[in-house]
């Protein structure tokens, strides 16, 4: 595709409902970053794989985040039993290189309310 | 202390105007400098980033860069109520597989 791409666009959970984030990279992109934009602040860094590797979990905030990219393409971030503090927009960011730069685009995020 | 901070604002200027919009990070180690803009409701857009001590120019904006002070700065001139936006200050550090840590973001209002 001509951008990166997730889904859905916008998600309400039940407090402790499992969700699902899909993100689909840029095609040919061997970095993938997830972000978590709470309202008013800034997007903060939760997980980065270079292909299919989970090189750094360290922004995951608990144990009930969990996130993979088994074919080194396509990205699930899963959430467990939400809280109502995970309500914010969760941004996947994809890049041709083992780092976030010039040529690294965001996805247009899926807005997570938990209520 | 957060790792990037910048002032949230708002910043309102007239149109015409430069809009001047600062953040300091803490992390000596850091290496490159984003600034994103972000629409309400949208992604974060980069549109300009910096290596190197001093300044760089792109049409109407300019990027500063002073690592001695650990301070980075994003100018825009001839402001147009088009760059309504907030502005992200991204930092990437030379340890951490290429992330970015943000600033919370300052919100710009350019009024006609």
């Amino acid at each position: 595709g001509a951008g990166v791409s997730q889904s859905p666009r916008y998600k309400v959970a039940k407090r402790g409902q499992d969700v699902a984030l899909r993100c689909d990279p840029i095609s040919g992109h061997v970095s993938l970053f997830w972000y978590q934009q709470a309202l008013g602040q800034g997007p903060e860094f939760l997980t980065y794989f270079q292909n299919e590797a989970q090189l750094d979990k360290s922004g995951l905030p608990s144990d009930r985040f969990f996130a993979e990219r088994p074919e080194g393409s396509v990205s699930t971030l899963k959430i467990q039993r939400t809280q109502q503090e995970d309500s914010a927009v969760y941004l996947c960011a994809s890049s041709p290189t083992g780092r976030m730069n010039t040529e690294a685009f965001f996805g247009q995020g899926t807005r997570l309310t938990v209520v | 202390q957060k790792e990037v901070e910048q002032n949230s604002g708002p910043l309102s200027v007239p149109e015409g105007a430069i809009a001047s919009l600062n953040c300091t990070y803490s992390d000596r180690g850091s290496q490159s400098f984003f600034w994103y803009r972000q629409y309400s409701g949208k992604s974060p857009e980069l549109i300009m980033f910096i290596y190197s001590n001093g300044d760089k120019e792109d049409g109407r904006f300019t990027a500063q860069l002073n690592k001695a002070s650990q301070y980075v700065s994003l100018l825009i001139r001839d402001s147009q109520p088009s760059d309504s936006a907030t502005y992200l200050c991204a930092v990437q550090g030379g340890t951490s597989y290429g992330k970015l840590t943000f600033g919370q973001g300052t919100i710009l209002t350019v009024h006609p």
